[in-house]
């Protein structure tokens, strides 16, 4: 296992298009986090999974914001009707349960969304 | 709502010296995690350093440590011996010891470090 993998690695689109990206975690990880960063900007937490129920969405994702999970494996984020302001990076990272550093967060290498 | 701050957009330190990033947080919780993030211009993020709340001891990695001032609310990170490698965005990032939160990461701005030879 090489770590959290998400494809595509770019993506350009115009607006009003709809676009899906995915996340496939560390195979063992039961929890899977999305978070949205702009440029010169820290992440923001957007949601999360524990196995495949999705347990807690930010009030930064909007309708147009839909992210499953099936079978507790890979995720995927579906943008609809993008618009500019949804250009940034989506990261998406996994983790453990739990309370201990078991739980610490590894992180995929983010998928970069213009839209133009 | 626990928050983060870093006041450093971006520092810069020539090789083999020392530099040290701040970062101040806020919280009502009395037990959390505390991360110093290493984001490279690959744009992976990776875990620097940790440190549990309830711990006295700074936490120390190798040419990283960090001094931590629980009353304070202050975490700041010191690399040693600063190399090239470590030039990249540093996030620094909270995290509550709590079940509600999910375990989910608050992230501050980030700092921007140069590393000059």
């Amino acid at each position: 296992d090489t770590g959290v993998s998400q494809n595509p690695r770019h993506k350009i689109t115009k607006r009003g298009q709809n676009v899906t990206f995915r996340c496939d975690p560390i195979s063992e990880h039961n929890r899977l986090y999305w978070y949205r960063q702009t440029l010169g900007q820290g992440p923001e937490f957007l949601t999360y999974f524990q196995n495949e129920a999705q347990l807690e969405k930010s009030r930064l994702l909007s309708d147009r914001f839909s992210a499953e999970r099936p079978k507790g494996s890979f995720s995927t984020l579906e943008i609809q009707r993008t618009e500019q302001g949804d250009s940034a990076m989506y990261l998406c990272a996994s983790s453990l349960r739990g309370f201990t550093w078991n739980a610490e967060a590894f992180f995929g290498q983010g998928t970069r969304l213009t839209v133009v | 709502a626990q928050t983060v701050t870093q006041s450093q957009p971006e520092m810069s330190v020539q090789e083999a010296e020392t530099v040290t990033l701040s970062c101040t947080y806020d919280t009502s919780e009395s037990d959390y995690y505390l991360f110093w993030y290493k984001q490279p211009p690959s744009r992976q993020m990776i875990l620097v350093i940790r440190q549990e709340a309830y711990k006295q001891q700074n936490a120390t990695e190798n040419r990283f440590s960090v001094n931590f001032q629980k009353a304070a609310k202050s975490f700041s990170l010191k690399i040693s011996d600063s190399q090239l490698g470590d030039a990249a965005m540093y996030f620094c990032a909270y995290r509550s010891a709590g079940e509600t939160s999910g375990s989910r990461l608050t992230f501050g701005e980030g700092t921007q470090l140069t590393v000059n030879p």
